[in-house]
């Protein structure tokens, strides 16, 4: 079974510094996606990135970055000049890849602080 | 409509009684995920929809939660005789073709369930 592990549960930064959240997880597919998302307070979970295991480049969007280490399974995310709108509880999640359906597993969460 | 809808947004009610949640997904998506979010936690996957059925529903916690979908709309997740620890968040997600897995789940805002 997959599992994914999120051992911050929680990080604070200052606004406009770069943050680093950790996530890693077990797997024996070769094929799958590995997504960040982000909950605020009003409990909707928004995407903020995703990636696909078969590429060796790190998503990035914005201000938001992944370092994807495969053979490590590992799969961090970094936030680059933190603004306060970035506070929030982020997930890990994990889908097997191919034509089976989506079914995310998640790690337990890092809520982030963000100080003015 | 523009995204996910769930209703109601907050439910309170009595050890035993029974509840019904309701999520409209987006138009035209065909996949649909009811997931569960303890108190601090990740989410955890309760049952998928393809259309009207259900291939997945690994997730149910127990016989007294069931779920329906008519059609690519409305799903119903029913709690039949609540327990204190069925207290949670319930999340909907849609996605466009859940036979892709790399297709991006949209969720809702969620139902906040309290047994008292």
């Amino acid at each position: 079974a997959q599992t994914v592990t999120q051992s911050q549960p929680e990080m604070s930064v200052q606004e406009a510094e770069t943050v680093t959240l950790s996530c890693t997880y077990d797997t024996s597919e070769s094929d799958y996606y590995l997504f960040w998302y982000k909950q605020p307070p009003s409990r909707q979970m928004i995407l903020v990135i995703r990636q696909e295991a078969y590429k060796q480049q790190n998503a990035t969007e914005n201000r938001f970055s992944v370092n994807f280490q495969k053979a490590a399974k590992s799969f961090s995310l970094k936030i680059s000049d933190s603004q306060l709108g970035d506070a929030a509880m982020y997930f890990c999640a994990y889908i097997r890849g191919g034509t089976s359906y989506g079914k995310l597993t998640f790690g337990q969460g890092t809520i982030l602080t963000v100080h003015p | 409509g523009a995204g996910v809808s769930q209703s109601p947004s907050n439910k309170v009610t009595e050890k035993g009684k029974d509840v019904e949640l309701r999520c409209d997904p987006i138009s035209g998506h065909t996949a649909l995920y009811w997931y569960r979010q303890r108190l601090g936690q990740g989410l955890e996957f309760l049952i998928y929809f393809q259309g009207n059925s259900a291939p997945d529903k690994s997730g149910l916690p127990s016989d007294r939660f069931s779920a329906e979908r008519t059609g690519e709309s409305v799903s119903t997740l029913t709690i039949q005789r609540t327990q204190q620890e069925d207290s949670a968040v319930y999340l909907c997600a849609s996605s466009l073709y859940g036979v892709w897995s790399n297709q991006p789940q949209h969720f809702g805002d969620g139902t906040r369930l309290s047994i008292l």
